[in-house]
């Protein structure tokens, strides 16, 4: 069965960093390109940033370029999302999200930027 | 960017009305084209991939259609599981964009 679980979430200052991860099990993760999905509070859903199978090729969101890295380790199954320079717009859960389709989702982790 | 447009944002129907709802690319993105279903406090669900791929374990009543910018998705008899809010995506190229939404509500 395929399981996504995110963690690192939190409450971050302004101007903050934050790395958030995603635990991967039940499918050949090295196969699956994967992406990080935003929402904020009352609002739609954001693509944020997407990476390769092999980690060779990355995107991202002109909202987040820049400040963001998406970075995944094979090894042990898990995607990452750097989050540097946090600014208030950037408080949203954040779901990883499997394959081009999207077809597997976490349950989200919260990442709140407020003084 | 593509910007995708979703029609309408909000509905109200009934236990067994068959719903429709739009969606349009702003340019041609062939059949790259998915569905998601998200209840309140969820994690958004896959329903229809390719424009018209009915993901696995998604009852037969939601069906997608179109090709090029204009695609639909029809719910044929709508059922008390069904109120959520719907969003397309595009997935020709990065940046993968979601339409608005289009939330369906009990009338």
């Amino acid at each position: 069965e395929v399981e996504l679980v995110e963690s690192g979430g939190g409450l971050v200052q302004p101007g903050g960093s934050l790395r958030l991860s995603c635990a991967a099990s039940g499918f050949s993760f090295a196969t699956y390109g994967m992406n990080w999905v935003r929402q904020a509070p009352g609002k739609g859903l954001e693509w944020v940033a997407g990476i390769g199978g092999s980690g060779g090729s990355t995107s991202y969101a002109v909202s987040v370029k820049g400040r963001f890295n998406i970075s995944r380790d094979n090894s042990k199954n898990t995607l990452n999302l750097q989050m540097n320079s946090l600014r208030a717009e950037d408080t949203a859960v954040y779901y990883c999200a499997k394959g081009g389709y999207h077809d597997y989702w976490g349950q989200g982790t919260l990442v709140t930027v407020s003084s | 960017d593509i910007q995708m447009t979703q029609s309408p944002s909000s509905l109200s129907a009934s236990v067994g009305d068959r719903v429709t709802i739009t969606c349009r690319a702003s340019q041609i993105i062939s059949t790259y084209l998915n569905w998601y279903q998200q209840k309140p406090g969820k994690a958004p669900k896959l329903l229809i991939y390719g424009a018209s791929s009915l993901q696995s374990g998604v009852p037969s009543r939601f069906s997608g259609s179109g090709y090029g910018t204009d695609f639909t998705l029809t719910i044929s008899s709508l059922q008390p599981e069904d109120f959520a809010t719907y969003y397309c995506q595009q997935s020709y190229i990065t940046p993968r964009t979601f339409g608005q939404g289009t939330k369906v509500e009990i009338k």
